[in-house]
């Protein structure tokens, strides 16, 4: 079975643009988390999706947004792209609704360089 | 609110040393408890996951044990190898908001 594949794997951009990534959980997994791990402040939880619903978001501004798919695949998107967003960008998938309270799988992450 | 800490920081040991490491939570009332391994620059791989009505997971070399009254957790690592080496973290769910909250991890290195 596949595991939770993100793409793309690499991505600069400058201050200002902005950017999509993507996530597909692993097959029959239908909650999707987002991460954004950095080395001042670890790993902080974005938002999770269930059936195409946010269940949660976490304490970032609305430049950061997401959305998932009837396919259970998963984007999120950063608009006006800031220095401090340079980030290893996390997804994870778990099977049922409640996402933390089931078992988590990672994705290999998105590296994302703002120049 | 809670807080998940994990001693030590840093662990460099010579290979074949049996390994212990920490994870301590300050709310005692979780659901479950999750170690994942992170190697340099890449995603993270779950190790094990223990739920609260358990006291231990075993997954080949790895073992897991939970003791939720002390808000403890201890990832046993038997016969250490260079390929251990990476950063192991504990997570806990936050109560009612769907996420995973992360230790400040562990970094091994395993010398030949």
């Amino acid at each position: 079975k596949a595991g939770v594949t993100q793409t793309p794997r690499y991505l600069i951009k400058t201050r200002g643009q902005q950017v999509t990534l993507s996530c597909s959980p692993i097959s029959g997994h239908r909650s999707v988390s987002w991460y954004q791990q950095t080395p001042g402040q670890g790993l902080q939880f974005l938002f999770e999706y269930f059936s195409e619903t946010q269940r949660n978001k976490g304490n970032f501004p609305g430049r950061f947004s997401g959305r998932q798919f009837s396919n259970s695949r998963s984007e999120m998107n950063v608009s006006t792209l800031e220095l401090g967003d340079s980030a290893l960008y996390l997804c994870a998938s778990s099977l049922g609704v409640g996402g933390a309270y089931n078992e988590q799988f990672f994705g290999p992450g998105t590296r994302l360089t703002v120049l | 609110k809670q807080e998940v800490t994990q001693i030590p920081a840093a662990l460099s040991v010579p290979e074949g040393e049996n390994l212990v490491l920490n994870c301590s939570f300050t709310d005692s009332a979780i659901y479950n408890l999750q170690w994942f391994r992170q190697d340099p620059g890449k995603g993270l791989t779950s190790l094990l996951l223990i739920q609260s009505s358990q006291r231990e997971q075993t997954s080949g070399r790895l073992n897991a044990s939970l003791d939720k009254s002390s808000g403890r957790s201890t990832l046993y690592i038997a016969a250490s190898q260079p390929g251990d080496s990476a950063t192991y973290l504990c997570a806990v769910p936050s109560y009612n908001t769907d996420k995973l909250i992360f230790g400040t991890g562990t970094r091994l290195q395993v010398f030949p």
